[in-house]
């Protein structure tokens, strides 16, 4: 199985400040045609998780633009450019190369 | 819009089989080129990826939970479902029901349910 890795396991940030959250995959999850097969996913409280990003680097439907995602084989980031109350919650790291799909462990996001 | 509904026992006993529904609504699964999976998470914890299934055919599963899961698609009532077989506390958790292509978008879950409890206990 691919073994995903996040870090911070917490964050704290203040309304306004950028926040970075990384993952760590153990194989390469760069496929043949080009794309990483790397999303992320928020948990807000009490719901269910929703996309925000999509191979890599790509934005969800609806997903407001301060939220970016980069990187390619086995190191990736997301980053919130300016934090918002409503960005709070878990954020998860999913890869998509290998069935089992796999997350990572969760990023719990909280604002100072 | 896509929803998705999970339905089914909130309380199963121990040994016996968890059955679980997830209707679609706003889409049909016999036309649709996405796969419908299930992911579990226990309270407080992280997310586990039990399976997906085509309504063409091609089911995948977690191998962790291969001989004890079946996932099929039922096109006449445009719902999915999930059976979990020989269940045990530590199957009690927040299932979820969602939908992801399997290569476009690199499988990534873009329309998930709202979860379902489901606690193991006799």
């Amino acid at each position: 199985d691919i073994v995903m890795t996040q870090s911070p396991l917490s964050l704290s940030v203040t309304p306004g400040e950028p926040a970075s959250i990384s993952c760590r995959s153990s194989q390469s999850l760069l496929n043949s045609n080009g794309y990483n097969y790397l999303g992320w996913y928020l948990q807000k409280p009490g719901q269910s998780p929703q996309l925000l990003i999509y191979l890599g680097s790509n934005r969800a439907s609806g997903v407001p633009d301060r939220f970016s995602g980069s990187g390619s084989g086995t190191d990736f980031t997301l980053k919130i450019s300016r934090l918002e109350a409503e960005d709070v919650g878990v954020y998860y790291c999913m890869q998509g190369l290998q069935t089992p799909l796999t997350f990572g462990q969760g990023t719990r996001l909280e604002i100072k | 819009q896509l929803q998705l509904q999970e339905s089914g026992p909130g309380l199963v006993k121990p040994s016996e089989t968890l059955s679980l529904t997830c209707t679609v609504f706003g889409d049909s699964i016999s036309t649709s080129t996405y796969y419908w999976g299930w992911i579990r998470q226990p309270p407080g914890k992280g997310l586990e990826w039990i399976g997906s299934s085509h309504h063409g055919g091609g089911t995948y599963y977690n191998p962790s939970l291969k001989s004890r899961v079946t996932i099929s698609v039922d096109t006449s009532k445009n719902q999915f479902s999930l059976k979990l077989s020989s269940v045990t506390a530590a199957d009690s958790t927040v299932y979820f029901c969602a939908r992801h292509a399997w290569g476009g978008s690199g499988k990534a879950f873009d329309v998930w349910g709202q979860g379902t409890m489901v606690t193991v206990s006799s």
